[in-house]
């Protein structure tokens, strides 16, 4: 079974950094293609970021520069390294996978999301 | 960038009847287009991929349909376990750039 579980978030000062780790069982990270993907409080969804099996890597223009996906297949755990918080930041972070091995495809897992909260 | 809008915002609809929630986007995403549905406190979860293909465990009565840039979701028989917000996103776009619609809520 499929199983995707974030944690790492919490509350930060903008400006500083937090890591956020999505731990994945049911199947490998190495051969899949995983998202990040945010809700701002009350509002949609905005897509964050995305590794491909191949290891390629894409960000949404209002993080690439500060946010960094990543994935350790000894731990089958995916990370997100965001950096230079901005209240804007704001939201619950999920990662959701697209199983199909598409690389384009819906996601079709999701986990239960981790909340970033940037406030001084 | 590939905007996603959905229409209606809100849809006030009663159990046993059938709800009909649109989906457009600003080029073409041939088929590329996904619905997911997100009780609250809950994540997103998939309903629709390829415009009209269910995805595992979910009931006939939801129904995709639509090409290129318009879509749509209809639920027939809502049933109360329904009543939530619906978004739709495209998956089409190269670089991927996954881009979401606004939602829209489903209610009494």
């Amino acid at each position: 079974e499929v199983q995707l579980l974030e944690t790492g978030g919490g509350l930060i000062q903008p400006g500083e950094s937090l890591k956020l780790s999505c731990e994945a069982s049911g199947f490998t990270v190495g051969s899949r293609h995983i998202s990040w993907v945010r809700q701002t409080p009350g509002k949609g969804l905005e897509w964050v970021s995305l590794i491909y099996s191949d290891g390629n890597t894409y960000y949404a223009d209002s993080v690439r520069g500060r946010f960094s996906i990543s994935r350790d297949n000894s731990k089958n755990t995916l990370y997100l390294q965001v950096n230079s918080l901005r209240a804007e930041d704001t939201a619950v972070y999920y990662c959701a996978l697209i199983s199909s091995g598409w690389k384009r495809g819906p996601f079709d897992y999701w986990g239960q999301g981790t909340l970033v909260t940037v406030s001084s | 960038e590939i905007l996603v809008t959905q229409s209606p915002a809100t849809l006030s609809v009663s159990p046993g009847e059938t709800a009909t929630l649109s989906c457009r986007a600003s080029q073409s995403v041939t088929t590329n287009l996904a619905w997911y549905q997100q009780r609250p406190g809950q994540a997103p979860r998939l309903l629709i991929y390829g415009a009209s293909t269910r995805a595992l465990g979910i009931p006939a009565r939801f129904s995709g349909g639509g090409s290129g840039t318009e879509f749509t979701l209809t639920i027939s028989s809502l049933q109360s376990e329904d009543f939530a917000v619906y978004y739709c996103q495209q998956y089409n776009a190269w670089p991927p750039l996954f881009t979401f619609g606004p939602g829209t809520k489903v209610g009494l």
